[in-house]
């Protein structure tokens, strides 16, 4: 059986506060890393793909490195702000495969 | 417009019924998918097709069928509905073979069976 995990499941934190989820995957046959940010009552959106070891993507205050060689991904929210309120999620793409999703990591921002 | 537009968005129904939902995408995409969301918010893929062709059928009962007429449309039959097929289905679509391969999502289809 194929896991993504994420951790830690949900998080509380001031506005203003850095935070980071961690990503963890089977590190073998891996062919792209993906994060997505899922907003009560919408649908998932996609905020990073990353397919080389070593990558490190930003937008805006949000950031997300890869480690392929040990499975791991961080996404990274600097001076979090309560927009920035949401579930997020790590796909891991094999080759030959559809996104297999981790359960995501719930960040609750509060004023 | 919508890129990615699943109808219709709620469904109640009761057991035993057959249902269908359909999705179109308007993005120029190959790949197209359904994925189930569980009860704990767990997205897991369902089916995948490339050009109307299934590439990927994961460990569906039989009573979910999945048809493509063309590649911008994928709907989803669903034979003989169960109480345990009660979650939020959502359509996806991605550009195959790209290296990126994001997926961009429609807004979801809530089928609640009773």
């Amino acid at each position: 059986i194929l896991n993504v995990e994420q951790s830690p499941q949900s998080l509380h934190v001031q506005e203003g506060d850095s935070t980071n989820f961690t990503c963890s995957f089977p590190s073998s046959n891996f062919y792209a890393l993906h994060w997505y940010r899922w907003e009560t009552a919408k649908s998932p959106e996609a905020l990073f793909v990353m397919t080389l070891n070593g990558d490190e993507k930003k937008k805006g205050r949000i950031s997300a490195t890869l480690n392929t060689k040990e499975g791991y991904s961080y996404l990274y929210i600097k001076g979090s702000q309560p927009e920035d309120s949401a579930t997020y999620l790590c796909a891991l793409g094999r080759r030959g495969t559809a996104l297999i999703f981790g359960k995501g990591t719930t960040l609750s921002v509060s004023s | 417009d919508t890129a990615v537009s699943q109808t219709p968005k709620y469904l109640v129904t009761q057991m035993g019924n057959d249902k269908s939902i359909k999705c179109e995408q308007n993005l120029g995409h190959d790949t197209m998918y359904w994925y189930k969301q569980d009860s704990k918010k767990f997205l897991k893929i369902m089916f995948s097709y490339n050009n109307k062709e299934l590439i990927i059928n994961e460990t569906v009962p039989n009573r979910f069928s999945p048809k493509s007429p063309d590649k911008a449309h994928l709907n989803l039959h669903i034979n003989s509905l169960e109480l345990g097929d009660s979650a939020v289905y959502f359509c996806a679509s991605s550009v195959r073979g790209a290296r990126t391969g994001e997926l961009f999502f429609g807004e979801g289809s809530r089928l609640t069976v009773l």
